[in-house]
């Protein structure tokens, strides 16, 4: 069972303030990286698919970015809001035709007004 | 444009009871799958299934039973409630044209408890 973790498991963080946090995975075997946003009482939805190391993609106030060679992606947050509170979950899937979507446990977030 | 529809939202069983949870997509994906979520453990998968007629098992297969005879369904059976079964279930699709670059789509989630 391949292990994807995510830290911190939650976090507060004050309206207007930047934050970030962090997924780490096998690095071997690397084929995509998921990143999804999951608020209370709907079903996830995906923010980034990344696939390449160094990758960089950015979706308004929120980026991510990849490193494959050490096995971690960190998702950033600039100046909170509210409607950022959700769970933000990573998922990996590894080697070339395997179609099973790994799951780390989450990071939930709530921003504080 | 429905994407995954998953049915129902809520229900209480009683343990031994049998029941099944629908999932539909109207995306014309290869690739369905059931997670199960419970606090502290994220998604973990069940069973999942690359096209109609093919289903393999996931990292919790027992208790539970697939079959995949249309591309848009996948229902998932449970054989007999069992308390342990208490969950939240999200059924997922992907396309399996471009599987590097394609994200996974979600139901709405069936929230169970068995009694």
């Amino acid at each position: 069972i391949l292990n994807v973790e995510q830290s911190p498991q939650s976090l507060h963080v004050q309206e207007g303030d930047s934050t970030n946090f962090t997924c780490s995975f096998p690095s071997s075997n690397f084929y995509a990286l998921h990143w999804y946003r999951w608020e209370t009482a709907k079903s996830p939805e995906a923010l980034f698919v990344m696939t390449l190391n160094g990758d960089e993609k950015k979706k308004g106030r929120i980026s991510a970015t990849l490193n494959t060679k050490e096995g971690y992606s960190y998702l950033y947050i600039k100046g909170s809001q509210p409607e950022d509170s959700a769970t933000y979950l990573c998922a990996f899937l590894f080697g070339f035709g395997n179609e099973k979507l790994t799951f780390g446990t989450g990071t939930r977030l709530t921003i504080i007004p | 444009n429905a994407g995954v529809t998953q049915t129902p939202k809520f229900q209480v069983l009683k343990t031994g009871q049998s029941m099944t949870l629908q999932c539909a997509q109207d995306m014309n994906h290869e690739y369905m799958s059931w997670y199960r979520q419970d606090p502290g453990m994220g998604l973990r998968l069940i069973h999942y299934s690359v096209g109609a007629g093919i289903t393999d098992q996931g990292e919790v297969p027992n208790g539970y039973n697939v079959s995949r005879s249309t591309t848009e369904d996948f229902p998932l059976r449970l054989l007999s409630a069992a308390p342990s079964q208490t969950s939240v279930y999200f059924c997922a699709s992907k396309s399996r044209r471009d599987r590097r670059n394609t994200e996974a789509f979600f139901g709405q989630g069936t929230r169970l408890t068995v009694v």
